[in-house]
């Protein structure tokens, strides 16, 4: 079947450490994004990619990086420069981010920094 | 300031009841979906929306696009329908969500 599936579930890292999360879709997308959902708060945009090898900042950015290197992948990494990194982290994919279509979100990475 | 408000934010309801969540927004769309995520945090589109009604099963979504605003309905609620309901628009390149809508069905 396809869909996006994102890894690890669950992450805990010490604090000053990088760390990096996996997106993976097999739905033949060109767009995908990372957002962050905190407790009371709608999504908030980290980063999107519209093609292979390119790549924007969100409303969020500071704090994280990303790559695509292949359009299956997106994966982001949460560096030790991001202030406030425990949160939820959902990865999604459309068509196209111009396209009005579908939008497939993954099943969601926690992250807890210790 | 928030583009998309959802209402109410809880809500507790007891199997079979009518259920309604609103939606009402503030920029210029595109489309609107409605999103539902499982206590586990996955999150699954349930509509997509640019005019009018939509309905899947015991599900109904409605839009009125001069008045910025969307309802999504459920009939004859059941425990499985326990989920966060969030409320999305699409206005150019940009995603706007609502911070969504805990429901819990009772048996």
């Amino acid at each position: 079947d396809g869909g996006i599936t994102q890894s690890p579930k669950y992450l805990f890292r010490k604090e000053g450490q990088n760390v990096t999360l996996s997106c993976e879709q097999n739905l033949n997308h060109d767009a995908m994004y990372w957002y962050r959902q905190d407790p009371g708060q709608g999504l908030r945009l980290i980063y999107y990619s519209q093609i292979v090898n390119d790549f924007q900042k969100g409303d969020i950015a500071e704090g994280y990086s990303v790559s695509r290197e292949k359009k299956e992948s997106f994966p982001l990494t949460v560096t030790s420069a991001q202030k406030n990194p425990t949160a939820f982290y959902l990865c999604a994919s459309s068509i196209a981010r111009s396209n009005t279509g579908e939008l497939f979100f993954g099943e969601g990475s926690r992250l807890t920094v210790l | 300031k928030n583009e998309v408000e959802q209402s109410p934010q809880n809500l507790t309801a007891q199997e079979g009841e009518f259920i309604t969540i609103n939606c009402s927004y503030s920029v210029g769309i595109s489309a609107l979906h409605w999103l539902q995520q499982h206590p586990g945090g996955g999150i699954v589109s349930l509509f997509m929306l640019s005019s009018g009604k939509k309905k899947h099963g015991r599900l109904i979504a409605t839009i009125n696009i001069q008045e910025k605003h969307s309802s999504l309905h459920i009939t004859a609620s059941h425990p499985r329908d326990s989920a966060v309901y969030i409320c999305a628009v699409i206005t150019g390149n940009q995603f706007y969500f609502g911070t969504g809508t805990s429901l819990t069905v009772i048996p």
